[in-house]
């Protein structure tokens, strides 16, 4: 089963313009991260934000927690056909002291020049 | 410093084969989880090796099994290969001291069952 659930599943959006993506979960948390895919390929973690955190910058992206709603949202500032990607949205689900990030199905982005 | 490397990057088996994906971890990681991505959706936890024991275990059934070496590396085996394991396999390694944001994943292995 997957905690994280991102909305939307898929945003087309023009170069420029800013995109914000939701992720929702189901049980407490100790951090959320976001991470990005291109294509297939393999993820590459963007940003985290720890659960007594409510917003957390890195260069354009801007990242918002709400543990009182279980959400979190991505939002990426004057977007570029290079952002074109799926994100993800994973939080950590702690077992035996190992902490394990659980992705959502993510939100395909594409950026259109 | 070499990141996670992943081999084959593409792999075709046919119904009912075995298949052996294998992993090397980014130098100085000591842990190793294996997560399964199918078309479409978010990656899915298999499991987590340390001291090349399994450490962690989602939720696969026994035909899913790995093997971690001394060196760090590890491979995930599939047998009785279903047409449903078509599928991205991605490998992560991360520190055993470390929180979940250590993780550092490879591009993957992609598996297309026919």
């Amino acid at each position: 089963s997957q905690q994280g659930e991102e909305d939307p599943q898929a945003l087309s959006i023009q170069e420029g313009e800013n995109a914000t993506m939701n992720c929702s979960y189901k049980t407490s948390i100790n951090n959320l991260q976001w991470y990005r895919q291109n294509s297939g390929r393999g993820l590459v973690h963007l940003i985290l934000i720890r659960s007594n955190e409510r917003e957390k910058h890195s260069g354009r992206l801007r990242v918002t927690l709400d543990t009182s709603k279980k959400s979190s949202s991505l939002l990426i500032t004057a977007s570029r056909a290079a952002d074109t990607a799926s994100y993800f949205c994973a939080t950590d689900s702690s077992s035996g002291g190992s902490y394990i990030p659980t992705f959502g199905r993510g939100t395909s982005l594409i950026v259109h020049p | 410093d070499a990141g996670v490397t992943q081999s084959p990057t593409h792999l075709i088996k046919t119904r009912g084969q075995q298949v052996t994906l294998r992993c090397s971890p980014k130098s100085g990681h000591d842990t190793v989880s294996w997560y399964q991505q199918a078309l479409g959706q978010g990656p899915q936890f298999i499991f987590q090796y340390y001291e090349e024991e399994e450490r962690q275990r989602g939720n696969f059934p026994d035909r899913f099994s790995g093997h971690q070496f001394p060196n760090y590396s590890s491979e995930l085996n599939v047998n009785a290969l279903l047409l449903g394991d078509s599928a991205l396999y991605l490998c992560a390694s991360s520190l055993v001291s470390g929180n979940s944001y250590g993780y550092t994943f490879g591009s993957g292995t992609r598996l297309t069952v026919v």
